[in-house]
């Protein structure tokens, strides 16, 4: 079947340290998201790609990177210059051709800080 | 910008009651609108989502939204809730292709037996 995968599940970070969340998908998708999701707060975009080897920044960008080296794969970094990066994150996905095509998402990371 | 609301963070119904979950979207130009699902721990799911065409959308697991223009509204029904519709609710909207998801804060739902 076709879906997203996120790994690993669950990440602790030592202070100082940076950890890498992967993100692949199967779906074909031309575009890949990075959510953070905290508790009341919703969905916040981090960063999103709609061709390989190209991203853009979204809303809360600053202590995170990301690369794009293929279609199918899109992981985020977060850095040790993230202050507070105990949450869950959300990669999604989703097809640009067509209009009013939903995002379809991973099952999520949580990341706590040790 | 766009910004969408979701009226109650919280929302608790009794099983077999009526579902009602609200969403408004702030535009002048009817978007692309979604509704969501997260259970604990999981990604979100697709419920059901707004294009084009008849202004009642049907979803999974029994859930409908009608979408009023005059009201920029999209709220989310279920006749009668179930112990498993216990799980947070997304509205999202996309304005127009290319734009990105903007997703409204949740609301979480309670069934009480």
């Amino acid at each position: 079947d076709g879906g997203i995968t996120q790994s690993p599940k669950y990440l602790f970070r030592k202070e100082g340290q940076n950890v890498t969340l992967s993100c692949e998908q199967n779906l074909n998708h031309d575009a890949m998201y990075w959510y953070r999701q905290d508790p009341g707060q919703g969905l916040r975009l981090i960063y999103y790609s709609q061709i390989v080897n190209d991203f853009q920044k979204g809303d809360i960008a600053e202590g995170y990177s990301v690369s794009r080296e293929k279609k199918e794969s899109f992981p985020l970094t977060v850095t040790s210059a993230q202050k507070n990066p105990t949450a869950f994150y959300l990669c999604a996905s989703m097809r640009l051709e067509g209009s009013g095509q939903p995002q379809h998402f991973g099952d999520g990371t949580r990341l706590s800080i040790l | 910008a766009q910004s969408v609301t979701q009226l109650g963070s919280h929302v608790s119904v009794s099983e077999g009651a009526l579902v009602l979950l609200r969403c408004n979207y702030s535009s002048s130009v009817p978007p692309y609108l979604f509704w969501y699902v997260q259970y604990p721990n999981q990604g979100l799911q697709l419920l059901l989502k707004y294009t084009t065409g008849a202004t009642l959308v049907k979803g999974i697991n029994g859930f409908e939204a009608e979408f009023k223009k005059s009201e920029t509204s999209f709220h989310l029904t279920k006749p009668s809730a179930h112990m498993s519709d216990a799980a947070e609710y997304f509205c999202a909207v996309r304005l127009y292709y290319g734009q990105n998801f903007v997703f409204g804060p949740g609301t979480r739902l309670s069934v009480l037996p």
